[in-house]
């Protein structure tokens, strides 16, 4: 399985921007690039996705270093629901080519009035 | 509400009792998964589903686990002759997605059940 470093937590204050780093020197020339969260007593929630390109959703933005090697996830403003672990995930592809999810540790993010 | 249900969200057990989860996934979703996860750590995938068909199992499905998704449509996850180990969150998931082909969207989990072996 395809290996993803996290920093264990991060804290930010209230309408700041958060960066969360994400590093996967073993990513493979197809590996789609996940970000999931998980808030307190609740599944993982889908945040965004990419390959190659930088990409923009309503959640968040992901920048993808240019040797895919690493990416950063970016909340442009934290606010206190934005308070979970955030999972950077490669995708993994099994025998019958399904999307199996490997998580990892994740980082908690604390976000302070 | 149209999203993944989980029932029940908590269950405590005796070891050695038998347990079984029920999972609703989203009505037009072909593709269902059961994670694990224990406390301080990240979901653990346990099997995969397209429709009715089983096509994936983790080596962490023992002998004891058991899932079906019969019409391919709700799943169940039982767990026989339950250990203290086996005490968890139990997460479902459910995704859309054309048989074969690289998966590029979103899986959607459910609340979980929370099980507790004494």
């Amino acid at each position: 399985d395809a290996k993803t470093t996290q920093p264990n937590s991060m804290e930010s204050n209230e309408e700041e921007p958060v960066h969360l780093p994400c590093n996967h020197s073993t990513i493979s020339g197809t590996d789609y690039i996940h970000w999931y969260r998980q808030l307190p007593s609740q599944g993982p929630e889908y945040v965004i996705h990419g390959l190659t390109s930088n990409v923009n959703n309503r959640m968040a933005s992901l920048a993808i270093a240019e040797d895919r090697k690493s990416s950063t996830l970016i909340l442009h403003r934290a606010t206190l629901r934005d308070a979970a672990v955030y999972y950077c995930i490669l995708r993994d592809v099994g025998n019958t080519g399904f999307q199996k999810l490997v998580f990892g540790t994740g980082t908690r993010l604390l976000v302070s009035p | 509400d149209t999203g993944v249900s989980q029932d029940p969200r908590h269950k405590i057990t005796k070891r050695g009792q038998n347990v079984t989860f029920r999972c609703d996934p989203i009505s037009e979703h072909n593709r269902l998964y059961w994670y694990r996860q224990t406390l301080g750590q990240g979901p653990e995938f346990l099997t995969y589903f397209q429709n009715e068909a089983q096509l994936e199992k983790s080596r962490l499905l023992s002998d004891r686990f058991s899932a079906e998704r019969p019409k391919g449509s709700f799943s169940t996850l039982e767990i026989q002759r339950t250990e203290q180990g086996d005490s968890a969150m139990y997460l479902c998931a459910s995704s859309s997605g054309t048989s074969g082909g690289p998966f590029k969207g979103e899986q959607y989990f459910g609340p979980g059940t929370r099980l507790t072996v004494t």
